[in-house]
């Protein structure tokens, strides 16, 4: 069975700090594959990132980073010089290598609300 | 770019109702998946569909089917609904599973209240 951990409930930074997000993985499969997406207060979940198991670059998008660890089994994400319009609840997810014919589907972790006060 | 469209967005029902939830995926879309999230918690996977077979089943009540039409639009019927029913729903799309650029992609969520 796979399971995703995010031990962080709840970060508040200020403005301009850099905050990092933790995700822990777990699954038996050896291809599979990471998300993060966003949930504003609005609602809707937002893609942010999608990375392979084969794949262990680190990625860097503006003020987002993404550190991928197999080691650790670890996908942290990173938000640096942090803005309000950042505060959202943040989700990691994990889907396993798809068998024929079948559809993935995606494993949430808990989410870690984010608050970025000015 | 076009996303996914879910209607309604909002939905009233009282409990022992039915209900019933659409879904338009992204155009070229063909795999279409259900989730459920209730207050404060993560998504929680119900059903898929590719090209309009059902592909996997997670937590779906029994009193809830859903099925994909030919047009790749797909509904979530929910009857004899319940108080603990309330929640966002939520429809992804995806690509082909079998393509290197499977990601889903989600709508904008129906969020149910059952009184």
């Amino acid at each position: 069975a796979q399971k995703v951990t995010q031990a962080q409930t709840e970060i508040s930074v200020v403005e301009k700090e850099d905050v990092t997000l933790d995700c822990v993985y777990e699954t038996r499969d050896t291809t599979y594959y990471l998300f993060w997406y966003k949930q504003p207060p609005s609602g809707e979940l937002v893609f942010l990132i999608r990375r392979n198991s084969f794949d262990e670059q680190n990625e860097i998008s503006g003020r987002y980073s993404w550190n991928f660890q197999k080691s650790t089994s670890s996908f942290n994400f990173t938000i640096t010089a942090s803005q309000v319009v950042d505060s959202a609840v943040y989700f990691c997810a994990l889907s396993e290598a798809l068998l024929s014919g079948s559809a993935r589907q995606l494993t949430f972790g808990s989410g870690t609300q984010l608050t970025v006060l000015p | 770019a076009a996303g996914v469209i879910q209607s309604p967005r909002h939905l009233i029902k009282e409990k022992r109702e039915t209900a019933t939830l659409k879904c338009y995926p992204i155009p070229r879309h063909d795999t279409v998946y259900w989730y459920q999230q209730g207050p404060g918690q993560d998504p929680q996977f119900l059903i898929s569909f590719y090209e309009k077979m059902q592909s996997d089943k997670g937590s779906i009540p029994d009193r809830f089917s859903a099925q994909q039409f030919s047009d790749y639009h797909s509904e979530l019927n929910m009857s004899s609904l319940e108080l603990g029913d309330s929640a966002l729903y939520f429809c992804a799309s995806s690509l082909t599973p079998a393509s290197s650029t499977d990601t889903q992609y989600f709508g904008p969520g129906t969020r149910l209240t059952v009184l």
